[in-house]
């Protein structure tokens, strides 16, 4: 049964920094690129960022580039979030998600199908 | 980066109504396009992959179509269960965007 258990948030000052942690269990971790996808209070979802599956591409939506890394520990099953230079504005529930990608005939899609409960990090004076 | 956006923002019904949102993308993704469903407080879920195919274990009442730049999810009977947001997403490009959300409401 897939797992995907996040941890690390909190409240912190605006330019201060957060580590957010992802454990995975049930599944083999290092066959799958995972992303975080982050929602603020009474909004939507907005994807921050991928890595794959064995850690040498990264992507980051441009709202978090230069702000936030996002690494990954195959050994330990676990995809982690560094988030420096924090702003108000990053004050939202952050979550892991495992990228699947499924093939319907000719055509493989991506879809995030497995996520974390989510995590709470707040930032303010 | 492709911009999806959601019709209607928010949806009042009833149980046993039928039920169609929309989602449009600004430019064409093929069927590269997801439907997920979440509840308040809770992880999304997701309903329908590629447009049209059912994830394993989601109610047939569900069901997604389009191509292009135009989709669809239709529930066909709602359920007391079925009402929360949902959100459409592109799986074509990097970002993989989402739509801004459709909350669906008991009448």
């Amino acid at each position: 049964q897939v797992h995907l258990v996040e941890s690390g948030g909190g409240l912190v000052k605006p330019g201060g920094s957060l580590r957010l942690s992802c454990e995975a269990s049930g599944f083999t971790f290092s066959d799958y690129y995972m992303s975080w996808v982050r929602q603020a209070p009474g909004r939507g979802l907005e994807w921050i960022s991928y890595i794959s599956s064995t850690g040498s591409d990264t992507y980051y939506a441009d709202f978090v580039k230069g702000r936030f890394t996002i690494s990954r520990d195959n050994a330990k099953k676990s995809v982690s979030l560094q988030m420096n230079n924090l702003r108000a504005d990053d004050t939202a529930v952050y979550f892991c998600a495992r990228d699947a990608a499924k093939r319907i005939g000719m055509m493989t899609v991506d879809l995030f199908d497995y996520w974390g409960q989510g995590t709470l990090v707040t930032v303010s004076s | 980066d492709i911009q999806m956006t959601q019709s209607p923002s928010s949806l009042s019904a009833s149980v046993g109504d039928r039920v169609t949102i929309t989602c449009r993308a600004s430019q064409s993704i093929s069927r590269h396009l997801n439907w997920y469903q979440q509840k308040p407080g809770k992880a999304p879920k997701v309903l329908i992959y590629a447009a049209s195919s059912l994830e394993g274990g989601v109610p047939s009442r569900f069901s997604g179509s389009g191509s292009g730049t135009d989709f669809t999810l239709t529930i066909s009977s709602l359920q007391p269960e079925d009402f929360a947001t949902y959100y459409c997403q592109q799986s074509y490009s990097t970002p993989p965007g989402f739509g801004q959300g459709t909350r669906l409401e008991i009448k």
